[in-house]
């Protein structure tokens, strides 16, 4: 059965902080991974990533994918209150599903 | 620019009642797809459309219906509502199947009674 795990759950910093969060999945023909942004209504997309070892970045967020070792990370260096949300990772298979971790809930204290 | 619409945005309905949850894109994609999110589950994938006339079964299709007649609609149907479909519903939409960004309604709150 496909399956894709974030970690950790949740997690509470402090703005100026750097955070890293895991995604691993185990996703029969995967086709790319994506990173999403939930915060009180629709997720919104960050990246997708297909290829292993190639940096995906925008201001202060950036990701990487391991197709080997079958994870991605997602950066947040300087984090701002603003970033509090919940960060979903979701894998695309050549058979058109998609497969969502449970997400990150982030908390940025100021 | 609408994007995404989803309608109704809350609802409640009882036990073995039956009611549709419209999802509508202006974007000409060809892929939708319906999701419910559940606390601590992430999403997950109902049913999905590669394009008008064609739908297929995601991982939680059981309960649920739909069609797709035209390339903007998609809506998808509660048969006989339980309170295990109590959930926030997202319909999301892109261009070109599943390897492109999905663009997300504002999801549809549903409690079963």
């Amino acid at each position: 059965e496909d399956k894709v795990v974030q970690s950790p759950l949740s997690l509470v910093v402090h703005e100026g902080d750097t955070v890293t969060l895991n995604c691993s999945y185990e996703v029969t023909n995967f086709r790319s991974l994506l990173w999403y942004k939930q915060e009180k209504k629709a997720p919104t997309f960050l990246f997708m990533l297909t290829s292993s070892g190639i940096e995906k970045k925008s201001g202060r967020l950036s990701s990487i994918l391991d197709k080997k070792e079958l994870f991605s990370i997602l950066n947040i260096t300087a984090t701002q209150t603003g970033d509090s949300a919940i960060y979903l990772c979701a894998v695309a298979d050549y058979g058109q599903n998609f497969v969502f971790g449970p997400g990150t809930r982030l908390s940025v204290l100021p | 620019n609408a994007g995404v619409t989803q309608t109704p945005k809350f609802q409640v309905l009882k036990t073995g009642q039956s009611m549709t949850l419209q999802c509508a894109q202006d974007m000409n994609h060809e892929y939708m797809s319906w999701y419910r999110q559940d606390p601590g589950m992430g999403l997950r994938l109902i049913h999905y459309s590669v394009g008008a006339g064609i739908t297929d079964q995601g991982e939680v299709p059981n309960g649920y219906n739909v069609s797709r007649s035209t390339t903007e609609d998609f809506p998808l149907r509660l048969l006989s509502a339980a309170p295990s479909q109590t959930s926030v519903y997202f319909c999301a939409s892109s261009f070109g199947g599943n390897n492109q960004p999905q663009h997300f309604g504002d999801g549809t709150r549903l409690s079963i009674l």
